[in-house]
């Protein structure tokens, strides 16, 4: 099947920086990527839907300001934490489909971002 | 708007038992189902998935049926592994849901030897 490579899989930053999380397709185009939050133990939250080429289209409550969202190209999309603070600690997950509702979704491995 | 809901968890079950795992949904349209498994400490892997109505995805020795009179995707296995151990997801989406992907609460599983 497809891979989506997400970088890094963990990462502890200090308190007000900001983290910048990678997501690539290896071996397809995104046309689609979409950008999850987990907490322990529950489901994905889905934060952010993006297109390449044209901005993110973010669900309701999630901050665009501070998740900032870049899909340059088909093969890649940024997810930026700006100005972290110990409650966006969490497990970030990104995944990918080229086009059509029954296409399936390939997800990254998973980013733990744990701010101290 | 669509919505997916799974039997709540955690399941425990012991090596070569009987899996099923409920999953049931609302959605406009037509969507499409999907079941993903999740592993200790990793993203999600697709287990299987059906597309319309009656289809069967199977996988691995999962099965799932596309209900739409009764709204459901049960997950079924025959006999677990300990390997099985896992959290799993039931999923959907749809052209009217802007193809985004809905998950349920998700069922943490454990096989015990």
């Amino acid at each position: 099947g497809a891979v989506v490579s997400q970088h890094p899989s963990r990462v502890i930053c200090k308190s007000g920086t900001s983290v910048k999380i990678e997501c690539r397709s290896l071996d397809f185009q995104a046309t689609t990527m979409f950008w999850y939050r987990q907490f322990p133990k529950q489901s994905l939250m889905l934060m952010a839907t993006s297109n390449e080429g044209s901005k993110a289209t973010y669900e309701q409550g999630v901050e665009k300001d501070k998740f900032l969202i870049n899909h340059a190209s088909l093969t890649l999309s940024t997810l930026t934490v700006t100005s972290a603070h110990p409650e966006d600690s969490s497990f970030y997950i990104c995944s990918a489909r080229d086009q059509g509702v029954h296409t399936e979704a390939f997800f990254g491995q998973g980013t733990r971002l744990t701010v101290v | 708007g669509n919505s997916v809901t799974q039997m709540e968890g955690p399941v425990t079950l012991s090596e070569e038992a009987f899996l099923t795992i409920n999953c049931t949904y609302t959605a406009t349209g037509y969507p499409s189902l999907f079941w993903y498994v999740q592993y200790p400490g990793e993203g999600l892997q697709l287990l299987l998935k059906a597309t319309k109505a009656d289809d069967k995805g199977s996988n691995k020795g999962f099965e799932a049926t596309y209900r739409k009179e009764t709204t459901s995707f049960h997950l079924e296995k025959g006999s677990v592994q300990v390997s099985d151990s896992a959290v799993y997801f039931c999923a959907l989406t749809s052209y009217q849901g802007a193809q985004k992907l809905v998950f349920g609460q998700g069922t943490r599983l454990t096989i015990n030897p």
